[in-house]
């Protein structure tokens, strides 16, 4: 057992559809990254949090450090935003999930 | 400008050559990491490095050997390559060890 989980592994969804990932951890962190990884391979960090709720644009990542559990929502989906979205804990160093892959269709 | 770069963005080579792989951050940041992401897409650590000293070595293979000449560079050398070094390899910096991560372009390795 991975010790960071993510579901669901793939994800298909309409253009507007809210969308959630969730991530799971069974480690010990001081943050938790959430990072979005484009069709053509490039890799960027979208949020790096170790408690409550960040939100950028229409993203919104979410931490429940008790629970040892994340989200990661995407509001008013659109095709831009087809990718593969992973989750890392950060213990002394960064230890990733098994991505989730996004399509979001017009 | 770029902030985290990589060279080559892809090499393709035969089992058993040695290969290099470059990497440079202008961002001023102190720690730079080396990640595999395999065939399944799955990426983890292989190194870190905090101000040209080795932190972190992920019981990597000896024939993988980093190098960092200065704190804006970090160099990931592969002997004797074996095919089950095909994969993608990402370079990152971050300022300190706990902050956010900025990720190259990924040089994409085949071994044939």
């Amino acid at each position: 057992k991975n010790e960071v989980e993510q579901s669901p592994q793939n994800l298909t969804a309409q253009e507007e559809e809210f969308i959630t990932i969730n991530c799971s951890y069974s480690v010990g962190i001081s943050a938790l990254h959430w990072l979005q990884q484009h069709p053509g391979g490039g890799i960027v960090s979208l949020f790096m949090l170790s408690s409550g709720k960040k939100k950028h644009g229409r993203l919104i990542a979410t931490i429940n450090i008790q629970e040892k559990h994340s989200s990661l929502h995407i509001t008013a989906s659109h095709p831009r935003d087809s990718a593969v979205y992973i989750c890392a804990a950060h213990t002394d160093k960064l230890i990733f999930g098994t991505g989730t892959r996004l399509q979001v269709f017009p | 400008d770029t902030a985290v770069s990589q060279t080559p963005k892809y090499l393709v080579t035969q089992m058993g050559n040695d290969k290099s792989i470059k990497c440079e951050q202008n961002l001023g940041h102190d720690t730079m990491y080396w990640y595999k992401q395999d065939s399944k897409k799955f990426l983890k650590i292989m190194f870190s490095y905090n101000n040209k000293e080795l932190i972190i070595n992920e019981t990597v293979p000896n024939r993988f050997s980093p190098k960092s000449p200065d704190k804006a560079h970090l160099n990931l050398h592969i002997n004797s390559l074996e095919l089950g070094d095909s994969a993608v390899y990402f370079c990152a910096s971050s300022q300190a060890r706990a902050d956010t991560q900025y990720f190259g372009p990924g040089t994409r390795l085949t071994v044939l």
